[in-house]
């Protein structure tokens, strides 16, 4: 019963390769979310997805494509990995946007 | 950077006593936010203020926002060794689902 879940949690790859990162809410909520979270504890946002539309691309290298398939997922790959890459990608989701959040539990990635 | 700020950027106290912690943002705002993240988990929402109220209080937790300075503080009064966390601030802009957060504060409650 878990409200917003990430999988995998550990993703561990070489550089160059493809990766993909999914997420699932089941709080019914409108809006989701994807933050990276760098070695410093900064918190970034990168996409924000409002029933299945995309309403927030920061600047993120387009090697990072979200994909909405329904409200509940918001999934994310990423293209020809790179060292910089390597981080904690979480997911969030809120009922409305900018209200409260609620985070998945973050895929740690290491790019080698 | 749009990045807010917080001070300080770690805090160490023995439990019983209070935590304060200061946050600034850049942009006008819709609400301010503050969340918990334990080491190693996600962040988990603790309380949220408008930016026509000043002060807002949840169990041991009193958050106060000042939008003529752009800054907000949240008190942990009490604190409790489960209290050791990084808390992070969260000012959505006007106008915009977007949140940017502040670089966070490390509290560390000593038994």
């Amino acid at each position: 019963d878990t409200a917003v879940s990430q999988t995998p949690k550990y993703l561990v790859t070489q550089m160059g390769n493809d990766k993909s990162i999914k997420c699932e809410q089941n709080l019914g909520h409108d809006t989701m979310y994807w933050y990276k979270q760098d070695s410093k504890k900064f918190l970034k946002i990168m996409f924000s997805y409002n029933n299945k539309e995309l309403i927030i691309n920061e600047t993120v290298p387009n090697r990072f494509s979200p994909k909405s398939p329904d409200k509940a997922h918001l999934n994310l790959h990423i293209n020809s990995l790179e060292l910089g890459d390597s981080a904690v990608y979480f997911c969030a989701s809120s009922q409305v946007g900018g209200n409260e959040q609620f985070f998945g539990p973050g895929t740690r990635l290491t790019v080698l | 950077s749009q990045q807010g700020e917080e001070d300080p950027q770690a805090l160490s106290i023995q439990e019983g006593e209070n935590a304060t912690m200061n946050c600034s943002y850049k942009t006008s705002i819709n609400n301010l936010q503050w969340y918990r993240q334990n080491s190693g988990r996600g962040l988990v929402h603790l309380i949220l203020i408008r930016s026509n109220e000043r002060e807002k209080h949840s169990g041991r937790l009193r958050v106060t926002l000042d939008t003529s300075k752009k800054s907000s503080s949240l008190l942990i009064t009490a604190s409790r060794a489960a209290d050791t966390a990084s808390y992070f601030c969260a000012s959505t802009a006007e106008g915009t689902y977007k949140y940017i957060f502040g670089t966070g504060t490390r509290l560390k409650v000593l038994a």
